[in-house]
């Protein structure tokens, strides 16, 4: 069974510091990494992904990864009020044509 | 794009009716995904089609539970006797090979179905 681990939460950060989101995975073998926002009651949107060790920056946004570790983690600079949503990662896992998501972890970000 | 386009939204149906959902994904994603998500849980996958071949289905699939994508284009989902427990948020993405998983999927709004 692939499994994929997050802190379920919440994370509660003031506004305008770093949030820090955490998930590790259970495949070795494991080629991408996504991290998707889901506001209540809504889909899950994708905002990062990433498959090569180390960082990757996108605006606010890092993603970090470390295959050794089979660690990934989402940092989130300058925290907003509308940051606040439940953050999922989700990891392509070898010999399958598909997504495993985590649990997700809430963030909620305090003004 | 129009992105992925799900109906109906909410589902309201008697335990023991059969319902049916329907995906219209992305035009040139070749790739179709169903999955079904309750609440303080992540999404579990069910099914995927790539054009109209169902390539894989989860052990969460029971019997009840059929998929078609008959041409290749949108996909319709049918829970027969639904229980209680199908109660859930029924989420369908698309994706295309062209790009590669590597890009992620894109998530319709997705059928919220609650079983009385």
């Amino acid at each position: 069974q692939k499994e994929v681990e997050q802190n379920s939460g919440p994370l509660s950060v003031p506004e305008g510091a770093i949030a820090s989101l955490n998930c590790t995975y259970s495949d070795r073998g494991s080629q991408s990494f996504f991290w998707y926002r889901q506001y209540s009651g809504k889909s899950p949107e994708l905002i990062m992904f990433i498959y090569s060790n180390g960082d990757k920056e996108d605006g606010r946004f890092t993603a970090q990864l470390n295959k050794a570790s089979q660690y990934v983690s989402l940092l989130i600079r300058d925290s907003q009020p509308s940051d606040s949503a439940t953050y999922l990662c989700a990891v392509h896992n070898s010999g399958y044509s598909t997504l495993t998501f985590g649990k997700g972890t809430m963030l909620l970000v305090s003004p | 794009d129009t992105g992925v386009s799900q109906n109906p939204r909410h589902k309201i149906t008697k335990r023991g009716q059969n319902v049916t959902f329907r995906c219209d994904p992305i035009s040139e994603h070749n790739r179709l995904y169903w999955y079904r998500q309750t609440l303080g849980q992540g999404p579990e996958f069910l099914t995927y089609f790539q054009n109209e071949a169902q390539l894989e289905k989860s052990r969460l699939l029971s019997d009840r539970f059929s998929a078609e994508r008959p041409k290749g284009s949108f996909s319709t989902l049918e829970i027969q006797r639904t229980e209680q427990g199908d109660s859930a948020m029924y989420l369908c993405a698309s994706s295309s090979t062209a790009r590669g998983l590597g890009y992620g999927y894109t998530f319709g709004s997705g059928t919220r179905l609650t079983v009385v």
